[in-house]
């Protein structure tokens, strides 16, 4: 079946840096990612909606400067988070929706520590 | 209120029991209708997908239900066994606001015990 591969798993940063999360669709191609956070015990929160090669539509109450989205090709978006803090630290999750058939695939996830 | 409840919000289950969790969704006009796991620390996995048509679908020892007139679904675990453990999610399609969104629960916290 489709894959979604994020990159990476984990990481830990020092807080004030940047750090970008790659979300690659392996074996079809995406017009449109998103981009989930999800705290400890709860559901998915959609954070932004990315649309290849136009910008991306971000959720009531997310910072569009603070979390950029990019979605260069059909088979990669990119989230970085900019200038890291603390209250950042969260699981990131990104997902591709394919066409043929409709089937929405995750990635990974990847745990995000701010240091 | 969340569009997708789901209950019980945890549970503790001997392996090689069954269990069934439970789905109530308010999403209307509906499309379709999925159970992901999602295992600690990653990413959801896809069991089974349900359009409004489907009633029954099996994914080897996992069997969802749905019925569209009540809105609820259920997803049924047989012979339940350690690597069954995991949080199980609810995602229900259909046109909010407009697009074609994806409403989450909260998710099944399951623990197998030996």
């Amino acid at each position: 079946g489709a894959v979604v591969s994020q990159h990476p798993s984990w990481v830990i940063c020092k807080s004030g840096t940047s750090v970008k999360i790659e979300c690659r669709s392996l074996d079809f191609q995406a017009t449109t990612m998103f981009w989930y956070r999800q705290f400890p015990k709860q559901s998915l929160m959609l954070m932004a909606t990315s649309n290849e090669g136009s910008k991306a539509t971000y959720e009531q109450g997310v910072e569009k400067d603070k979390f950029l989205i990019n979605h260069a090709s059909l088979t990669l978006s990119t989230l970085t988070v900019t200038s890291a803090h603390p209250e950042d630290s969260s699981f990131y999750i990104c997902s591709a929706r394919d066409l043929n058939p409709l089937e929405t695939f995750f990635g990974q996830g990847t745990r995000l520590t701010v240091v | 209120k969340n569009q997708v409840e789901q209950s019980p919000q945890s549970l503790i289950i001997l392996e090689g029991k069954n269990c069934t969790l439970q789905c109530n969704y308010t999403v209307s006009p509906f499309s379709n209708l999925r159970w992901y796991k999602q295992d600690t620390g990653r990413g959801p996995v896809s069991l089974t997908i349900m359009t409004f048509s489907e009633n029954t679908k099996s994914n080897g020892r996992y069997t969802a239900t749905l019925d569209a007139d009540t809105k609820q679904s259920s997803l049924h675990i047989t012979a339940s066994q350690l690597s069954d453990s995991a949080s199980y999610i609810c995602v229900v399609s259909g046109p909010l606001r407009g697009n074609n969104r994806l409403a989450f629960g909260k998710g099944n916290q399951v623990v197998v015990i030996p």
